[in-house]
């Protein structure tokens, strides 16, 4: 089977930094996405790891560890409009297959 | 910038009707998607396409079929619709398949069956 496994709730004040932990266990493996989703809005992409290691975007980071089946998204600085919410998703043939996503509140 | 345009952003239809939800892409994408996104449950997939006339069921097609016949158009169709399909569903294109290339969404269509 297929899964993906993430926290459904962060909370963090406005300056921290965060991380979502996503975890998978997929019968391929074509790289680990992240996707943001605000309240009503339409999910956007984030970031792709192909290969082991952190890619950086800005505030926002990507770690993937392809041994452990396992990546995080790391969000620094944060601000009020980073509530929302982030699922991570694996490539599959011809798809993605989503987490059931992660609720960022940002506190001030 | 990519547009995804969904045909409608809210809708009520009857138990039984058979639902046409329609999504138009403008960057000539080869793929396209259709999800339901429940609380809890995330983005699943119902069903993809990777070319004008093809389509593959994805994690839950039940209760569900698609039409591809124009590449940028991909339509997602409840052929009697059940208040259990009551859901936000939401079309998504993009250059490829997999996870390198970035699906592209719509804004979504909240669909409630009555």
């Amino acid at each position: 089977g297929q899964s993906l496994e993430q926290p459904s709730e962060v909370t963090a004040v406005e300056g921290a930094i965060v991380q979502i932990n996503c975890t998978y266990q997929t019968s391929g493996f074509y790289g680990l996405s992240w996707y943001q989703q605000h309240d009503g809005g339409a999910p956007t992409f984030l970031s792709y790891n192909a290969l082991d290691g952190l890619e950086e975007t800005g505030r926002f980071s990507s770690f993937l560890s392809r041994s452990d089946s396992y990546g995080y998204l790391l969000l620094q600085e944060l601000q009020m409009k980073d509530s929302a919410s982030y699922f991570c998703a694996v490539g599959a043939t011809n798809k993605l297959i989503f987490g059931t996503g992660t609720l960022l509140a940002v506190q001030p | 910038d990519v547009k995804v345009t969904q045909s409608s952003r809210y809708l009520v239809k009857r138990t039984g009707e058979k639902v046409f939800l329609e999504c138009v892409q403008d960057m000539d994408h080869e793929n396209m998607f259709w999800y339901r996104q429940d609380p809890g449950l995330g983005l699943r997939l119902i069903y993809f396409s990777y070319d004008v006339k093809m389509k593959e069921k994805g994690d839950i097609p039940e209760g569900y079929s698609v039409s591809r016949e124009k590449k940028e158009r991909f339509s997602l169709i409840l052929e009697s619709a059940s208040t259990n399909q009551t859901s936000m569903y939401l079309c998504a294109s993009s250059l490829s398949g997999g996870a390198k290339q970035p699906q592209h969404f719509g804004d979504g269509t909240r669909l409630s069956i009555l």
